[in-house]
């Protein structure tokens, strides 16, 4: 079965903290990862995809198939990173999207 | 120009009641989707239609009953509305039921009185 699990409901950090927002996953095949973010009274909205490699606004994510993981890690957080994040995983074709429980970043000052 | 549009974004209504959700979309996609974000703001996907053809049917009530005109929009009618319909509604779109890579809706909250 597929899943993904994100253990923090919630992460709080002071500006210009490390953060790293976990999401481990349960796929018996080769899966496709992303981060999808939810900004407040924004729409959903994609972050990023782990077959791209990429930094985007200073987060990146590296899929480690040993661990099942593919945690989201940003070196200094800015106040405007608070928003909802969600870890996604595509399987096999003919199934959706799966998202995760989703993990609120809320970065003080 | 609005990717992902639905309507209505807020819908009060009494339990028993019919209503629908409408969802457009213009960026020329051939995949469209219905996901409901509960309470703990958990998405679950609920359907998912490829041109025009119902492509995922997860395990929703059939008081559900999605239905796609045309490749631009997906609707979603909701029969003898209970209290726990509550919640939002995304539609979402897609290039190809292959990708990953969803461009979503504002969202439709759902209220059951």
């Amino acid at each position: 079965a597929q899943r993904v699990t994100q253990p923090e409901k919630l992460l709080s950090v002071f500006k210009g903290a490390p953060v790293e927002l976990k999401c481990n996953y349960s796929y018996s095949g080769s899966p496709e990862l992303f981060w999808y973010v939810q900004y407040s009274r924004q729409r959903l909205q994609l972050l990023l995809r782990h077959i791209s490699r990429e930094s985007i606004k200073g987060f990146t994510a590296d899929l480690n198939k040993g661990e099942t993981s593919f945690h989201l890690k940003k070196p200094f957080a800015q106040e405007e990173d608070s928003a909802m994040y969600y870890c996604a995983l595509k399987g096999q074709a003919g199934t959706a999207l799966i998202f995760g429980k989703g993990t609120t970043l809320s970065v003080s000052s | 120009d609005t990717a992902v549009s639905q309507t209505p974004k807020y819908l009060v209504t009494q339990m028993g009641n019919d209503k629908s959700i409408k969802c457009e979309q213009n960026l020329g996609h051939d995949t469209m989707y219905w996901y409901k974000q509960d309470s703990k703001k958990f998405l679950k996907i609920m359907f998912s239609y490829n041109n025009k053809e119902l492509i995922i049917n997860e395990t929703v009530p059939n008081r559900f009953s999605p239905k796609s005109p045309d490749k631009a929009h997906l609707n979603l009618h909701i029969n003898s509305l209970e209290l726990g319909d509550s919640a939002v509604y995304f539609c979402a779109s897609s290039q190809g039921w292959l990708t990953g890579e969803l461009f979503f809706g504002e969202g439709s909250r759902l209220t059951v009185l």
